[in-house]
C-alpha cells in the first residue's frame, strides 16, 4: 500500500500563477523528498527536507513540513509551462524505505 | 557514466518467459533501489541494496522476482515466469548514504517491460 498521498491529483493553472501541492504520510520519517517526472521520463529530485526542519527554499520552490500532522506542501511560484509534470513526495526513515504517493499532475497553461 | 543507466530501454516478452533488467548506478553510490511504476501511479518500492547486500527486499511481490548486486555496483533484476501483470516501467535509482540516512536519489530512465 502507498503511504504517501499527494493532493490534488491534478492541478491546472495559468503560467505565472503559483501552484501548491500537498503530501501526507503515515509513518515517522527522517526526511521527505519531492520529485518531478516529466511525461515518459525518469524522476528528478527537487528538494529534501529533514524532520527537524519546517521550511526550505530552493529557487522557485518552497517546501514545508509539519511532522505533527504528517504532511508537507510544495509551492512552485511564478509557474512556467516547463513546470508541467507529475510531482511526487516520498518519505524515508525509521526502517521505512521510500514510499511514493500517486502524485499530482500539474498542467501549466501558456 | 554521468548518470544511472538502465538496459534495455524496452523489453517485450511472452507470458512465462524469463527476463533480466540491468541497472548501472552512479559510480560510488552505495545505495541502489529498484521500483516499478504503472501508468498513472507513483513508483512502487521493490528492493533496496546497501553495497552488495539486499537491505530490504520487502517490496518484491513474490518469489518470481529476484535481484542481485554481486560487486556492489551493477544490479540485475530477474523476473521468472513473467505474467501480464508484470508489465510496467522498472526504475532503478542510486544514492549516497550519510550516517545511514538516504539522501537524494538519482533515477535512471527506466526499462519498459511488456508481457504479452
Amino acid at each position: 500500500s502507498q503511504q504517501g498521498e499527494e493532493d490534488p491529483q491534478a492541478l491546472s493553472i495559468q503560467e505565472g500563477e503559483n501552484a501548491t501541492m500537498n503530501c501526507s504520510y503515515k509513518t515517522s520519517i527522517n526526511n521527505l523528498q519531492w520529485y518531478r517526472q516529466n511525461s515518459g521520463r525518469g524522476l528528478v529530485h527537487l528538494i529534501l527536507i529533514r524532520s527537524n526542519e519546517r521550511e526550505k527554499h530552493s529557487g522557485r520552490l518552497r517546501v514545508t513540513l509539519d511532522t505533527s500532522k504528517k504532511s508537507s506542501s510544495l509551492l512552485i511560484t511564478a509557474s512556467r509551462a516547463a513546470d508541467t509534470a507529475s510531482y511526487f513526495c516520498a518519505g524515508w526513515g525509521y526502517g521505512q524505505n521510500f514510499v511514493f504517493g500517486p502524485g499530482t499532475r500539474l498542467s501549466v497553461l501558456p | 557514466g554521468a548518470g544511472v543507466s538502465q538496459t534495455p530501454s524496452n523489453k517485450v516478452t511472452e507470458k512465462g518467459k524469463y527476463v533480466e533488467l540491468r541497472c548501472d548506478p552512479i559510480s560510488g553510490h552505495t545505495a541502489l533501489y529498484w521500483y516499478r511504476q504503472s501508468l498513472g501511479q507513483g513508483p512502487e518500492f521493490l528492493i533496496y541494496f546497501q553495497g552488495t547486500g539486499a537491505a530490504d527486499d520487502s517490496g518484491l511481490p513474490n518469489d518470481r522476482f529476484f535481484a542481485v548486486r554481486p560487486e556492489g555496483s551493477v544490479s540485475t533484476l530477474k523476473i521468472q515466469r513473467t505474467e501480464r501483470g508484470d508489465s510496467a516501467v522498472y526504475l532503478c535509482a542510486s544514492s549516497l548514504t550519510r550516517a545511514g540516512e538516504v539522501n537524494e536519489q538519482f533515477f535512471g530512465p527506466g526499462t519498459r517491460l511488456t508481457v504479452l
